[in-house]
Parts: structure tokens; C-alpha cells; sequence
């Protein structure tokens, strides 16, 4: 079984940019989840996906954060602008319904 | 609001020399309490899934138990390779996952 496949795993940017990252779900994985981790610390939920639908987007920064998920399947994380407090590790996770999340390698990104 | 803490922050461990991980919860809705593992530069490595009060999971050296306020994480005679930083998090009615900040284990030879 194929995972959760994500990209690109590294991105350095300068503040004020924009950065997109972008994840393939688990085939047949109708729950999609993109989490925060800041270095040395857990995963924080940003936004949360059922089919094309959003669940949960209560954490997401919406002035400067945006996400969708075309047609059910692979989903995009947009920053624009990027801050330097974003440097973070992006993980994307699906999972069938309530059940266990599978997660991705995540997208560690540096904002200088 | 759900939250998760976990203690200790960090473990140091001899090769051999049992412990166990603790994390507290408290959450709304309880669907299931779930233990990661994270190596560096990875995404979490699922565990286990506990769903009720006294329920105990084991897969080698490692045994998971819950109550209804927190779950233990127990690890018997580790090895090196059981380093790594070990995620508890729990899932509420809504599906979405409430993360803790994780305990870092070391384990020296």
C-alpha cells in the first residue's frame, strides 16, 4: 500500500513569500489532515478535510494560510505571507473515518 | 477545550532498563487515544490504538495501557533502536487528532 506522499520535503524561503505544498492521500482515505510542528514539539492541527469538504479550520491562520482539496483526493497548503514564526514542519495525514491517521515524511520549511 | 501533556519531557534509558511514558488528557469526546513514534525527519509511526478505560495493547517491547484520565506507555528492556520521540494524541467525536508534545527517548548502549 502506497503512503501519504508529499512535496517538496524541503523549501527555504525569504519572508514575505509564498510557498505551497502539496500532498497525495492514501488511496481511499476520505479524512485528510494538515498539521504544524514547530521544532520540538507536537503536531498541531491546522485543517481538517472530509472528501472536498472542511471538517475543522478552527487553527488556521486565514489572513495568511489557505488549503483545498480538489475533487476529494490531493490537497494544497498555501502561505502567503510567509513569516519567519512559520518555519515549521508541514505534516499531511489521511485516514479512513475514524479511524488511526497515516502520515506523510512532511515538508520542513524555513522562512529566513 | 482538548488537551494533551506528556511526561517526562525527555528519557535517558540504559539498554535494558525499563520505563514508562506517561500522557494525561482530557478531551470531550473520547473515539480513541493513540501512541506515535517520530523518528527525526519523519512523519509519526502509528502504535497503537486504546479505545476504552483498561484496555492494553503490546507489540514488542513496548505495552500500552489506558485509564480514563491518562494512558501509560511502557517499555521493557529497550534497545537503541527504540529512540525516538514518542507522540500520544487523542481523538475526539469531531475525528480530528489533539497531539501531545511528546516525550524524547534516549536509549544508550
Amino acid at each position: 500500500e502506497a503512503g501519504v506522499a508529499q512535496s517538496p520535503r524541503y523549501k527555504i524561503i525569504e519572508k514575505r513569500q509564498s510557498v505551497a505544498f502539496w500532498c497525495n492521500p492514501i488511496s481511499g482515505h476520505a479524512t485528510l489532515y494538515w498539521y504544524q510542528q514547530i521544532l520540538g514539539q507536537g503536531p498541531k492541527l491546522l485543517i481538517q478535510f472530509q472528501n472536498n469538504g472542511v471538517v475543522d479550520d478552527s487553527q488556521l491562520p486565514k489572513d495568511r494560510f489557505s488549503a483545498e482539496r480538489l475533487k476529494g483526493v490531493d490537497s494544497t497548503l498555501k502561505i502567503q505571507p510567509a513569516k519567519l514564526e512559520d518555519s515549521a514542519v508541514y505534516l499531511c495525514a489521511s485516514s479512513l473515518v475514524s479511524r488511526r491517521a497515516f502520515f506523510g515524511q512532511g515538508t520542513r520549511l524555513t522562512v529566513v | 477545550e482538548d488537551q494533551v501533556t506528556q511526561s517526562p519531557e525527555a528519557l535517558r534509558l540504559q539498554e535494558g532498563e525499563s520505563s514508562s511514558l506517561n500522557c494525561s488528557y482530557t478531551v470531550s469526546g473520547l473515539r480513541g487515544l493513540f501512541w506515535y513514534r517520530q523518528d527525526p525527519g519523519k512523519g509519526p509511526e502509528f502504535l497503537f490504538t486504546l479505545y476504552s478505560a483498561g484496555e492494553e495493547k503490546e507489540k514488542e517491547r513496548l505495552k500500552a495501557t489506558l485509564t480514563k484520565k491518562e494512558s501509560f506507555l511502557h517499555i521493557t528492556a529497550p534497545k537503541p533502536e527504540d529512540s525516538a520521540t514518542y507522540l500520544c494524541a487523542v481523538q475526539n467525536y469531531g475525528q480530528n487528532f489533539v497531539f501531545g508534545p511528546g516525550t524524547r527517548l534516549s536509549v544508550l548502549p
